[in-house]
């Protein structure tokens, strides 16, 4: 049972216009959403992240917005450029127990911004 | 800065065999794991440990072990290779495993199983 899903496997987008890339959770326990970045042959690093008790949050050109009636995130870039090419992870964060909290990942959304 | 540092990059085993990619950070966090990245499946928590000698299975951690003798340190050991266990391997740490604490990867672990 997939509890992150990121729905779009792929998205091209046209250098200066907007990336929007989604995200859908089941479990109303997550409280807290990340996204990473990762280049190929690279680890993710992190990009922004959101506390389920806000419902926007912004660094730069990197926006997120969550909707937690909807069970939905989306990550905003505007304006896009080459360099964002990249996979987009959507992650979200749940209490484990023990102290420990997990993150929970999406599969990944692949975005290809076009010079 | 080092960070999250990975070895190998790139390994091939043969079915049956055994081996261990290690795992190290100099950022002094308690919190380390291993996941694992396969083609449209995102990561998967392998195992973690929140501390030096605490370790605790995540989601797939079936034919993997891993010890956590010092805090820098987080080894993970293939007891018996597999060709399903062909993937990406990353180890990732962060402060501590408090909500909103930035987890840290590695650059990656490239493993084939023949």
């Amino acid at each position: 049972d997939q509890q992150v899903k990121q729905n779009s496997p792929s998205l091209s987008v046209q250098e200066g216009r907007i990336s929007i890339l989604n995200c859908d959770y089941t479990n109303s326990m997550f409280d807290y959403f990340l996204w990473y970045k990762k280049y190929p042959a690279e680890g993710p690093t992190f990009l922004i992240s959101i506390s389920s008790i806000k419902d926007k949050n912004e660094d730069g050109r990197f926006t997120v917005f969550l909707n937690k009636s909807a069970k939905h995130l989306s990550l905003h870039i505007v304006p896009s450029q080459p360099g964002d090419s990249a996979v987009y992870f959507c992650a979200a964060s749940v209490y484990s127990g023990a102290g420990s909290y997990q993150l929970t990942f999406g599969k990944g959304t692949k975005l290809s911004v076009i010079p | 800065n080092a960070g999250v540092t990975q070895t190998p990059k790139f390994q091939v085993l043969k079915t049956g065999q055994s081996m261990t990619l290690q795992c190290a950070q100099d950022m002094n966090h308690e919190y380390m794991s291993w996941y694992r990245q396969d083609p449209g499946m995102g990561l998967r928590l392998i195992h973690y440990s929140v501390g030096a000698g605490i370790t605790d299975q995540g989601e797939v951690p079936n034919g993997y072990n891993v010890s956590r003798s010092t805090t820098e340190d987080f080894p993970l050991r293939l007891l018996s290779a597999a060709p399903s266990q062909t993937s990406v391997y990353f180890c990732a740490s962060s402060y501590s495993t408090g909500v909103g604490n930035t987890i840290y990867f590695g650059e990656g672990s490239w493993l084939t199983v023949v």
